[in-house]
């Protein structure tokens, strides 16, 4: 099936760090990939589509200069939180789509971030 | 996106069967009933979908009502390893540019031993 994975897994740095997420499709070709966040107790909050080749499409109230996505080939997207501070620690997630638009997406083990 | 209403949580004994409802009256023709699973500290897990016929895989299976304006998750044998929360979402076939997905507060499954 779909693998969807995600490194690393747990970043602790200190505050005004910028931090590098990884979001890969093994076994399939994404054009479209997803960045999600979730807070303690909270259910996902879209933050960004990512689509290969160009400018990823950010959610409302979303910073575009604060959380960088590239999406530079088919399998691997990018999220870096730039000068992280301890209100971006949180609970990210990627997600990947293999084919047509009403397939499901699937997700990575998402990392979590904390910012001293 | 359709907006969807679901029980905060449920419990439901471990090798019985557990049904998950689901409303979603404003659903339109062209959405889809997808539904996926957060265990705790994992990222989400893809279950089922279906548009209006009732779908089955080696998960579970997903009944929709004929109007469509709810549907059913069934865990046929739950275990203790189900325990997490359900999300039911609809959305549609063509969602465009901006088809991230929208969850809601979902249904926190509690499996007992």
């Amino acid at each position: 099936g779909a693998v969807v994975s995600q490194h690393p897994s747990r970043v602790i740095c200190k505050s005004g760090t910028s931090v590098k997420i990884e979001c890969r499709s093994l076994d399939f070709q994404a054009t479209t990939m997803f960045w999600y966040r979730q807070f303690p107790k909270k259910s996902l909050m879209l933050m960004a589509t990512s689509n290969e080749g160009s400018k990823a499409t950010y959610e409302q109230g979303v910073e575009k200069d604060k959380f960088l996505i590239n999406h530079a080939s088919l399998t691997l997207s990018t999220l870096t939180v730039t000068s992280a501070h301890p209100e971006d620690s949180s609970f990210y997630i990627c997600s990947a789509r293999d084919g047509a638009s009403n397939q499901p997406q699937h997700f990575g083990d998402g990392t979590r971030l904390s910012i001293l | 996106d359709a907006k969807t209403t679901q029980p905060p949580s449920m419990d439901c004994a471990e090798g019985r069967a557990a049904n998950l409802p689901c409303n979603h009256s404003t659903i339109s023709g062209n959405e889809y009933v997808y539904w996926y699973r957060q265990i705790h500290s994992q990222g989400p897990q893809y279950i089922i979908h279906g548009l209006k016929n009732n779908e089955t895989n080696e998960m579970a299976s997903l009944i929709i009502t004929e109007d469509r304006k709810s549907s059913t998750l069934i865990l046929p044998h739950a275990t203790l390893r189900d325990t997490a929360v359900y999300y039911c979402i609809v959305r549609p076939f063509l969602g465009g540019g901006a088809d991230g997905l929208t969850f809601g507060k979902g249904t926190h499954l509690i499996i007992q031993p």
